[in-house]
């Protein structure tokens, strides 16, 4: 059974601060995947990563970065958030065929 | 471009009355399509897939490569369906992954 973590469910975090979300999966997927989730505008991908060291801009992803170091592990991070990253980030994970998803973080940023 | 559209962001039925959620896509090439449900306060998750022709708790799905939709349709709807649908495209690269903005369904007991 595929399994996709979060490092956290809910973070709070101020204006201009950096913030790192990271997401490990545990079934040696090359794939892997940022979302935000917003109401009204469903799943938009931020960034993704096919390799150890690959990474790929998706849709958004300005004001974003990512780090892929690790096979199993994906983070992104916010350089200095803002509160338009008030979101719902999801980490996913793809195999043969379909993605699977973390339980998401949801992020304040006041 | 490869995208999704969902055009209804709500949708309720009565209890077991029957239910399509639409979904039309556009892309240039065979994309491989899926529907993915998000009960409350659970993870997303995979509902079915185009290319196993599968019925999952009573939903089907049927790609229509002329009018290129793939709605999901349930005969009569229950409670439990009351959840967040997104329809999701994925090229034959399997790189990338585009969703729809997905429909809220409640099933009215």
């Amino acid at each position: 059974d595929v399994k996709v973590t979060q490092s956290s469910r809910y973070l709070v975090k101020r204006t201009g601060e950096k913030v790192f979300l990271e997401c490990v999966q545990d079934m040696d997927h090359e794939n892997m995947f940022w979302y935000r989730q917003d109401p009204g505008l469903g799943l938009r991908l931020i960034y993704f990563s096919y390799d150890v060291k690959m990474k790929e801009k998706g849709d958004i992803p300005e004001g974003y970065s990512v780090s892929r170091e690790k096979k199993e592990r994906f983070s992104l991070i916010l350089e200095s958030a803002s509160t338009n990253q008030t979101s719902m980030y999801l980490c996913a994970s793809k195999g043969q065929l379909e993605q699977y998803f973390g339980p998401g973080t949801r992020l304040t940023v006041t | 471009a490869q995208r999704v559209t969902q055009p209804e962001k709500l949708l309720s039925v009565f209890k077991g009355a029957p239910v399509e959620l639409k979904c039309n896509y556009s892309y240039s090439g065979s994309p491989e399509l899926f529907w993915y449900v998000q009960y409350s306060r659970q993870r997303l998750q995979l509902l079915l897939r185009h290319i196993s022709r599968e019925s999952i708790k009573g939903f089907t799905a049927d790609l229509n490569k002329g009018e290129t939709s793939f709605h999901l349709k349930k005969p009569f709807a229950q409670e439990e369906d009351s959840a967040m649908y997104y329809c999701a495209l994925s090229g034959r690269s399997g790189n990338q992954f585009y969703f729809g903005t997905g429909t809220s369904l409640t099933v009215i007991p």
